[in-house]
């Protein structure tokens, strides 16, 4: 299996630019963790899915902010519009039960 | 307010000898206490982990202490090698909470030749 991937890898955008990160869980996995990492905060949890729903979005900082699980085995995290705030590593993780969580490589986000 | 702990952001140590990461928790339903290991550019990976009816775990090297009365945990690396220069997060989960880990800050381990 490739493991959880996300692509891009790098994004470098404008403030005011919706920018739209994309993750594909490992196969047979069934819950579906976004995080951000920046130096002030560490690594926050924004949402989580299990089976394709929503579970938890109390971390996602604001309304801009937005994911989708499509299908079982893709999402997407939406920031509409961005700012430079928003620049930070994300990282998507899948799992198959609760316990050890399978991380991706992240997307870099930058946000002039 | 943080519910993981980890008050070292940086460690130092030499080659061969022993790494000691510490992390301290606050909230007494979390059960299940995990390791990641993270290198640049990558992703965080599943180091070793430990259930709350245990107080020690050990994989090779790695060594996961558990003190659920302190809400303490620990991670030794012995002997530590300049490939386990990395950022070293813990993770804690609550039983029912479907997975979601709470991490902590992490802590930088750098192994000197």
């Amino acid at each position: 299996d490739a493991g959880v991937i996300q692509s891009p890898r790098h994004e470098v955008t404008e403030m005011g630019q919706e920018v739209t990160l994309r993750c594909k869980l490992i196969s047979g996995h069934n819950s579906l963790f976004w995080y951000r990492q920046t130096m002030m905060r560490g690594l926050e949890l924004l949402i989580y899915f299990n089976n394709n729903v929503p579970i938890d979005d109390s971390g996602m900082p604001e309304d801009r902010f937005s994911a989708k699980m499509p299908n079982a085995s893709f999402s997407t995290l939406k920031i509409q519009p961005s700012e430079p705030r928003d620049s930070a590593v994300y990282f998507c993780a899948s799992s198959l039960r609760a316990g050890e969580q399978f991380f991706g490589p992240g997307t870099r986000l930058t946000v002039l | 307010d943080q519910q993981v702990k980890q008050n070292s952001p940086s460690l130092s140590v030499q080659e061969g000898r022993i790494s000691i990461l510490n992390c301290d928790y606050t909230n007494s339903m979390f059960d299940y206490f995990l390791w990641y290991k993270k290198y640049p550019a990558e992703g965080p990976t599943f180091l070793i982990s430990i259930s709350s009816i245990k107080d020690k775990n050990e994989d090779g090297r790695f060594t996961v202490f558990l003190n659920k009365s302190a809400k303490h945990l620990s991670l030794h690396i012995v002997p530590s090698q300049p490939g386990d220069s990395a950022v070293y997060f813990c993770a804690a989960s609550e039983w029912g909470s479907q997975g979601n880990l709470i991490f902590g800050k992490g802590t930088k381990l750098s192994v000197k030749p």
